[in-house]
């Protein structure tokens, strides 16, 4: 079983559109979550950490469900340069990061 | 601004070669990753080094080894190339603990 689950996607939403992607992970013993951000032939960035009490950034809201042990990123009034891969990603505490295969966004106008 | 860099964005190897790949970041980071990203695979980790000559194995670690001499460089070598070794390969660093992971810009191995 992998260390974490990201549907693949992609997901194709018009401009405006309010998108939200969730992420599986294995070890409930897990302390840090992240969601970077990949574009095509690019390097992952870190798009915002993930808190237990969920947090926002503009339009990007992620929150942590640590019963359910599943991560969610919610995009809205989504925009062509949102376009990307999105990445889970999850710390074990031991200096070690599991990363999900990532779920395609694609932003049309 | 962080600033990790890595030897060759494109590389071409023949089968059974020795591939060093070379990686160099400016922010003083102790810990350093190696990992490679292969389609609907997402990044696997190869090797970590959270110090000088200091390395831990990764989930992939066979057929590569690293080396860690100066806190700023983290070499990755493949010490028999094989054409299931082709892929992207994206070295990290970061301060220790769940701190953000700094990439570079990759390095696009084709073994053939």
């Amino acid at each position: 079983r992998k260390e974490v689950e990201q549907d693949p996607g992609p997901f194709n939403v018009p401009e405006g559109a309010t998108v939200a992607f969730n992420c599986t992970y294995s070890n409930s013993a897990s302390q840090s979550f992240f969601w970077y951000r990949q574009d095509c032939r690019k390097e992952p960035k870190l798009l915002m950490s993930v808190y237990s009490s969920g947090n926002e950034d503009g339009r990007f809201t992620a929150q942590l469900n640590r019963a359910s042990q599943y991560i969610s990123l919610l995009i809205r009034d989504s925009k062509l340069s949102d376009s990307a891969t999105y990445l889970c990603v999850v710390n074990d505490n031991f200096n070690k990061f599991y990363f999900g295969s990532g779920t395609k966004l694609n932003v049309k106008p | 601004d962080v600033k990790v860099t890595q030897s060759s964005r494109y590389l071409v190897k023949r089968t059974g070669e020795k591939v060093f790949l070379e990686c160099v970041q400016d922010m003083d980071h102790e810990n350093m990753f190696w990992y490679r990203q292969d389609p609907g695979l997402g990044l696997r980790l190869i090797y970590f080094s959270y110090d000088v000559k200091m390395k831990e194995k990764g989930d992939i670690p066979e057929g590569y080894s690293v080396s860690r001499e100066k806190k700023e460089r983290f070499s990755l070598i493949l010490e028999s190339a094989s054409t299931n070794q082709t892929s992207m390969y994206l070295c990290a660093s970061s301060f220790p603990g769940v701190y953000e992971q700094y990439f570079g810009p990759g390095t696009r191995l084709t073994v053939t």
